[in-house]
């Protein structure tokens, strides 16, 4: 069964500082792994996805089989980074069956 | 482009009524995926339709259905609603293809008395 675990519902940092939202998975195939992203008042949206291998808004993911990890990482955050993140897994080819984390929200403090 | 639009916004229904909920893919979009967000839940996968078929289906009683038109736009309808049923349903389309970015509609907030 696919499953997403964000241990954290809160994580709250200063501005400047380095971040990291941990995601771990559970999948007996080969998954796909997404950031999704939403701000206040916006929609729910794509941040990064790990075949893209590119960093956007700072922020990087490295998809770790071995520890089944999909860890979200920026290392100088910003006020703007302040928002709710879920990492979500999709079975792969044809298989648009998306599995989403509780998510966490990040609070960027000044 | 226009984004994914999502009709109503907002609805008010009691408990053993039925809904149906409509989303409106972007344009060239064959995929659209269903989620129930709620507090307590999260981000819940209904179903997902491509070209009019269901292909993936979550863990949700048969009260939940789906269809999907020939011009890509699907409906949701919800039967004999109970109190649980309260929650924001959010619509996806994408392309259809292995590792799609998905995009979501701004959802619909359902609230059963």
């Amino acid at each position: 069964a696919q499953r997403v675990t964000q241990p954290e519902k809160l994580l709250s940092v200063f501005k400047g500082a380095p971040v990291e939202l941990k995601c771990n998975y559970s999948y007996s195939g080969s998954p796909e792994l997404f950031w999704y992203v939403q701000y206040s008042r916006q929609r729910l949206q794509l941040l990064l996805r790990h075949i893209s291998r590119e960093s956007i808004k700072g922020f990087t993911a490295d998809l770790n089989k071995g520890e089944t990890s999909f860890h979200l990482k920026k290392p100088f955050a910003q006020e703007e980074d302040s928002a709710m993140y879920y990492c979500a897994l999709s079975g792969g080819y044809n298989n648009n069956d998306m599995r989403f984390g509780a998510g966490t929200r990040l609070t960027v403090k000044p | 482009k226009a984004g994914v639009t999502q009709t109503p916004r907002y609805l008010i229904k009691t408990r053993g009524q039925q809904v149906t909920l409509s989303c409106s893919p972007i344009s060239g979009h064959r995929s659209v995926s269903w989620y129930q967000q709620t507090p307590g839940q999260g981000l819940q996968f209904l179903f997902e339709y491509f070209s009019e078929t269901q292909r993936n289906k979550g863990n949700f009683p048969g009260r939940f259905s789906g269809r999907q038109f020939s011009n890509s736009r699907s409906e949701m309808n919800v039967s004999t609603l109970e109190l649980g049923d309260s929650a924001l349903y959010l619509c996806a389309s994408s392309l259809g293809l292995a590792a799609d970015t998905q995009y979501f509609g701004p959802g619909t907030r359902l609230t059963v008395l």
